[in-house]
């Protein structure tokens, strides 16, 4: 166990539905992550929050919408999504936003787009 | 363009054996490079690296990086079944981290 944890663990939604991901870190970290991780593709990074502020959104469609509304939550909310937008989706936290914080993954989410 | 590359991306040895993981990079303004290990979900962290030629051991894992020729590499020894999983490499600039693909290990018995 991480200290990270993420619900749901899998998830299976329409492209017309609107559904959120939840994270939850116990570490006392201020910096959290949102990673999607394709079957044929890298670790991805999405989103960063530095407390609570977003701070980096790498070229995400708005069709995933973050929010942070403190440093141990972090949501992910999904609305009109794609097929191709299946994925693992992964949540991780580090102490303080740098290079030198190891971050943490939850265990993530596997979501399924019909 | 920045990009981190593993290799190989996948690998069969015997219970016993000895591997060696490599990552090569290419990113600018470089901080660290980290290798992790995912064995189901979760990316499990194993070292960051921030400086050449400082090995790095745990147990019987041990990584090096190398600033200058842009790699680093991630050594197994006597490897067991429980070494099975995918490691990734990745790379922490001023403002993003890049991960490689991947090189999934398969340990037999």
């Amino acid at each position: 166990e991480t200290g990270v944890t993420q619900t749901p663990r899998h998830l299976v939604m329409g492209m017309t539905n609107k559904k959120s991901l939840k994270c939850e870190q116990h570490l006392g970290h201020n910096a959290m992550y949102w990673y999607k991780q394709s079957a044929k593709k890298p670790l991805e990074l999405m989103f960063v929050y530095n407390f609570k502020e977003q701070t980096e959104n790498n070229s995400v469609p708005s069709r995933f919408s973050p929010e942070c509304p403190n440093s141990s939550h972090l949501f992910l909310h999904l609305h009109t999504l794609q097929p191709e937008d299946s994925a693992l989706y992964l949540c991780a936290s580090s102490q303080l936003l740098g290079a030198t914080y190891e971050q943490y993954f939850g265990p993530g989410t596997r979501l399924t787009v019909t | 363009e920045d990009k981190v590359v593993q290799s190989p991306l996948s690998l069969v040895v015997h219970e016993g054996d000895t591997v060696t993981l490599n990552c090569s990079y290419e990113v600018t303004n470089f901080r660290s490079l980290l290798w992790y290990k995912q064995e189901k979900k979760a990316p499990t962290f194993l070292f960051m690296l921030t400086s050449s030629g400082i090995e790095k051991k745990s147990g019987r894992l041990s990584s090096i990086l190398d600033k200058k020729e842009l790699f680093s590499i991630l050594n197994i020894t006597a490897t067991q079944t429980g070494d099975s999983a995918i490691y990734l490499c990745a790379v922490h600039n001023n403002n993003d981290m890049r991960f490689g693909a991947g090189t999934r290990l398969t340990v037999k018995p």
